[in-house]
C-alpha cells in the first residue's frame, strides 16, 4: 500500500497569504496524484487531477505540481473561501490511498 | 445535473451489518465506475471499493474480507454491506463517481454510528 504523507498539518496564513501544501508518497506514483478541498461538513471536492490539471472550475489560484514521490499544492493567493482542509490521494497502485490531510487555518 | 444521495439507517449494532444505497439522479450509472469512502469523525478519507455498472469490484484489502458492493441500473443505485461492524467502523460514509480513478462528484454524505 502506498502511504501518502502530507505536510504541515496544519498551516495557519492570511488572507491574500501563498499557501503551500505538501504531500510525499512512500512510492512512486508517477504523476497519479489528486487533490481535493473539504469544507466543514461537506464532501470533499476534486481540484486537481494527475498532479497538475485543475478539475473544471477550479480558479487558476490553484496550482499542482511535482512527480514521482514529492508533490504541491499551491494557492497563489488565498481568498476566504479557501481557509479549508485539502487531501492528496493516488491511483498509482491499488488500494487508492489518501492522505492524512492539511488544514489550512486563519491566522 | 447529476447528483448522489446517500440513503440508509444511522444506527447499526455492533457485529451486525451496515447497508447504505446509493441513488444517482440527473444521469446514467451506466458506463461509470462508482465508489463508497468513509471518513471517520474528525479524521481522514479511506477507500472502501468500488463498482462498475456492470458489476465489477475492487475492495480495499483491510475491508475485503466483511464489504460487498452491488448494483442496480435500473434504478439508478449502488450499494454497500458492510458485516461484523465494531465501533471503528463510525464514520461518514460518502458515495462518489470515479473518473480516471480519482472521484469527481461525491453525494453530502452519511453519518453512521455504530452502537454497542
Amino acid at each position: 500500500e502506498i502511504v501518502l504523507t502530507q505536510s504541515p498539518a496544519t498551516l495557519s496564513l492570511s488572507p491574500g497569504d501563498r499557501a503551500t501544501l505538501s504531500c510525499r508518497a512512500s512510492q512512486s506514483v508517477s504523476s497519479y496524484l489528486a487533490w481535493y478541498q473539504q469544507k466543514p461538513g461537506q464532501a470533499p471536492s476534486l481540484l486537481i487531477y494527475d498532479a497538475s490539471n485543475r478539475a473544471p472550475g477550479i480558479p487558476a489560484r490553484f496550482s499542482g505540481s511535482g512527480s514521482g514521490t514529492d508533490f504541491t499544492l499551491t494557492i497563489s493567493s488565498l481568498e476566504p473561501e479557501d481557509f479549508a482542509v485539502y487531501y492528496c490521494q493516488q491511483r498509482s497502485n491499488w488500494p487508492l490511498t489518501f492522505g492524512g490531510g492539511t488544514k489550512v487555518e486563519i491566522k | 445535473q447529476v447528483q448522489l444521495q446517500e440513503s440508509g439507517p444511522g444506527l447499526v449494532k455492533a457485529s451486525e451489518t451496515l447497508s447504505l444505497t446509493c441513488t444517482v439522479s440527473g444521469g446514467s450509472i451506466v458506463s461509470y465506475y462508482w465508489t463508497w469512502i468513509r471518513q471517520p469523525p474528525g479524521k481522514g478519507l479511506e477507500w472502501i471499493g468500488s463498482i462498475s455498472f456492470s458489476g465489477s469490484t475492487d475492495y480495499n484489502p483491510s475491508l475485503k474480507s466483511r464489504v460487498t458492493m452491488s448494483v442496480d441500473t435500473s434504478k439508478n443505485q449502488f450499494s454497500l454491506k458492510l458485516g461484523s461492524v465494531t465501533a471503528a467502523d463510525t464514520a461518514v460514509y460518502y458515495c462518489a463517481r470515479v473518473s480516471t480513478w480519482y472521484f469527481d462528484l461525491w453525494g453530502r454524505g452519511t453519518l453512521v454510528t455504530v452502537s454497542s
